[in-house]
């Protein structure tokens, strides 16, 4: 009963160094998404995927890139981490056609 | 574009307190609207929802109901757990093609609840 599992749980950075977050689910979702959280700011979305081989902007998408290479992941890489990338980053998946959203725990991420 | 504005926290309540915590939102269409609860350490989980005018989310006795009139969505609970204390956050759905919703959050309120 894993649904969405994210990892690494947490993570410190220097300015400048590459990571990739990784999602799973287990649910058959097509849809995936990464959310990124910050006091104050609720969540915001980064990119999204609506099936296998696609991926899509959403309102913060500058600094990172993502890949969908298999329908059960969705990556999420910072190609040169900036202190404004700490953050609280959230995956979320969700079936076709229905609005509601499965969320991880979250990975928290420190940039130095 | 669309937004969701909810009330500013921290809520500080005592146990068995009335709970209220306002949602209005700005929308094309007819989205689909959402109360998330988000515990200590963990990540977002579906609290109720509603999916057109007039509906009556509900569950674990929060309630919300969706008013078209005033773009409303408020959450209420008539008696709150310190097991209640958490971030809530109110969001509507809007279809952007090819099946796919994305989701609009409000900025989420915390609540504590003190015995």
């Amino acid at each position: 009963n894993a649904g969405v599992t994210q990892t690494p749980k947490f993570r410190v950075l220097k300015t400048g160094q590459s990571m990739t977050l990784l999602c799973a689910q287990d649910m058959n979702h097509e849809y995936m998404y990464w959310y990124r959280q910050d006091p104050g700011m609720g969540l915001r979305l980064i990119h999204y995927s609506v099936g296998e081989g696609t991926t899509a902007k959403g309102e913060v998408p500058d600094g990172y890139n993502v890949s969908r290479l298999k329908k059960q992941n969705f990556l999420l890489g910072l190609e040169s981490a900036a202190p404004s990338q700490t953050s609280v980053y959230f995956c979320a998946s969700s079936p076709p056609g229905q609005p509601k959203l499965f969320f991880g725990s979250g990975t928290q991420l420190s940039v130095l | 574009g669309d937004s969701v504005t909810q009330m500013e926290g921290p809520v500080t309540l005592s146990e068995e307190a009335f709970l209220t915590i306002n949602c209005t939102y700005t929308a094309t269409g007819y989205p689909s609207l959402f109360w998330y609860v988000q515990y200590p350490g963990e990540g977002l989980q579906l609290l109720l929802k509603a999916t057109k005018a007039d509906d009556k989310g509900s569950n674990k006795g929060f309630e919300a109901t969706y008013r078209k009139e005033t773009t409303s969505f408020h959450l209420e609970k008539g008696s709150v757990q310190v097991s209640d204390s958490a971030v809530y956050f109110c969001a509507l759905s809007s279809y952007s093609g090819a099946g796919s919703y994305q989701l609009t959050f409000g900025k989420g309120t915390k609540l504590s609840v003190i015995p």
